[in-house]
């Protein structure tokens, strides 16, 4: 257990609609990071949010959006589904400040399945 | 170019053997750390083992350890005494601008799909 917690696990749903996908980072964690995992593209990054503050974009669509709440959850919001979203969505956190070697924790992934 | 290239698509071992797993990478960074991931059919990201560019010892972490190689740029997983479970795949990954806080994307290679049989 990574201690990082991804909620849904699977999630079914259909072209046009838009779903939420919530990560808690590990405790004492201030960094959240969320990932695409597709057949077709591999591992991409999409943002990196620290202590509630956006600090990186990747390949993010602009159907996409994400935030980090005070109690440093975040939720990725995915809108406008298209049947190429469906993906493994990854969440990680990290420690940023102190002795760390830089380790990114996963959640188990919340699947995402457009029909 | 590719930041980080795994070249070997599969890898077939069989249990009790050792196994290497490719992995070079691309920088011009002189801080940058290399991570290696486990992903079982389940889907989780498992992480395995860290090599900091700075560290002078390659890094082991019980039949993990990290062959790196900083002049040809590789840094290779060996399992030793593979198990049934080791089947899975493996992706290799690094962060750049270590001494950079600010930021640790990682960036992934493709993977190796390592089968162990018995």
């Amino acid at each position: 257990d990574s201690g990082v917690t991804q909620t849904p696990k699977h999630l079914i749903t259909a072209t046009g609609q838009r779903v939420t996908l919530r990560c808690s980072p590990r405790s004492g964690d201030l960094s959240v990071y969320w990932y695409q995992q597709s057949l077709d593209q591999g591992l991409q990054f999409l943002i990196h949010y620290y202590n509630g503050e956006e600090r990186a974009k990747g390949n993010i669509l602009e159907r996409f959006s994400a935030q980090q709440f005070p109690d440093l959850h975040s939720e990725l919001n995915l809108s406008s589904l298209e049947l190429g979203d469906s993906a493994l969505y990854f969440c990680a956190s990290s420690v940023e400040w102190g002795p760390n070697t830089g380790e990114l924790f996963f959640g188990e992934g919340s699947r995402l399945t457009v029909l | 170019a590719q930041k980080i290239t795994q070249t070997q698509p599969g890898m077939f071992v069989q249990e009790k053997e050792a196994v290497t797993l490719d992995c070079t990478y691309d920088t011009s960074d002189p801080s940058y750390g290399l991570f290696w991931y486990k992903q079982p059919s389940s889907g989780e990201m498992i992480f395995l083992i860290y090599q900091g560019s700075y560290d002078q010892q390659n890094a082991t972490e019980g039949r993990y350890s990290l062959n790196f190689q900083k002049a040809r740029k590789s840094a290779n997983l060996v399992i030793s005494a593979s198990q049934l479970g080791d089947s899975a795949m493996y992706f290799c990954a690094m962060r750049e601008g270590f001494m950079n806080t600010g930021f640790q994307k990682l960036v992934f290679g493709t993977g190796t799909r390592l089968l162990v049989s018995p």
